[in-house]
């Protein structure tokens, strides 16, 4: 199976902050990598695909880029709303994976 | 409007049996490759099972053997036996879909709010 690494596990940051968060897959996965937003108590929501194409309706300072091994998802202005734990998946296999997640919180 | 909607879950005891099920609406089940992702209290997403519109079935190591998922294009609808349940198995379990016949190549884009699991005696 193919494992995914997310970095850091936690992150603090404040309004109007660039944050990155890096996903690592234990082998190629091309550009077959998604982006979720989780907020408590809520299924999570798909924000980026193929690496980085925006999903319909997802805010423009949401971005992702990556291919092969190493993925990053980027927003680029930190807000109040943002505040959730992230999760990077992989589809490249018939068997798909997600990283163990990252919390952004407000500082 | 695409919806998924899951249902069956429920207070079980160590080894008992529970069958789940997620309705889909504003789409069909066997067009999409439909899937079962968890999320024990506190912890991260772990995918489950999945199951594709060629009829090909995937399971988690920690699932297999014990987990069946199964479609029922009649009804529109997902379902996920579950049986020999540990406490491990203690979950959230959503239901979600995405586009792909024989590969998930296309992530999971539409999701159901999840149904409770809780094993223990």
């Amino acid at each position: 199976d193919i494992e995914m690494t997310q970095s850091p596990s936690t992150l603090s940051a404040s309004v109007g902050d660039r944050v990155t968060i890096t996903c690592r897959a234990s082998q190629s996965i091309s550009s077959w990598l998604a982006w979720y937003q989780q907020k408590p108590g809520k299924a999570p929501k798909l924000l980026i695909y193929d690496a980085s194409s925006l999903e319909s309706g997802v805010p423009s300072r949401f971005s992702g880029s990556g291919s092969g091994t190493e993925f990053t998802l980027t927003i680029s202005s930190l807000q109040p709303d943002d505040i959730a734990t992230f999760y990077c998946q992989q589809y490249n296999s018939n068997s798909p994976t997600f990283g163990g997640g990252t919390k952004v919180e407000i500082k | 409007e695409v919806q998924l909607v899951e249902s069956g879950g429920g207070l079980i005891q160590p080894g008992g049996s529970l069958r789940l099920s997620c309705a889909a609406s504003g789409f069909t089940v066997s067009d999409n490759y439909m899937t079962w992702v968890r999320q024990a209290p506190g912890k991260g997403l772990e995918w489950v099972s999945i199951f594709y519109s060629c009829g090909g079935t995937y399971y988690a190591d920690s699932v297999r053997g014990r987990f069946t998922i199964s479609r029922d294009n009649s009804k529109n609808t997902l379902y996920l036996q579950l049986n020999s349940l540990r406490a491990e198995d203690t979950a959230v379990y959503y239901c979600a879909s995405g586009e792909g016949y024989c590969s998930s190549t296309s992530p999971m884009d539409v999701w159901g709010k999840g149904t409770t699991v809780t094993v223990s005696s």
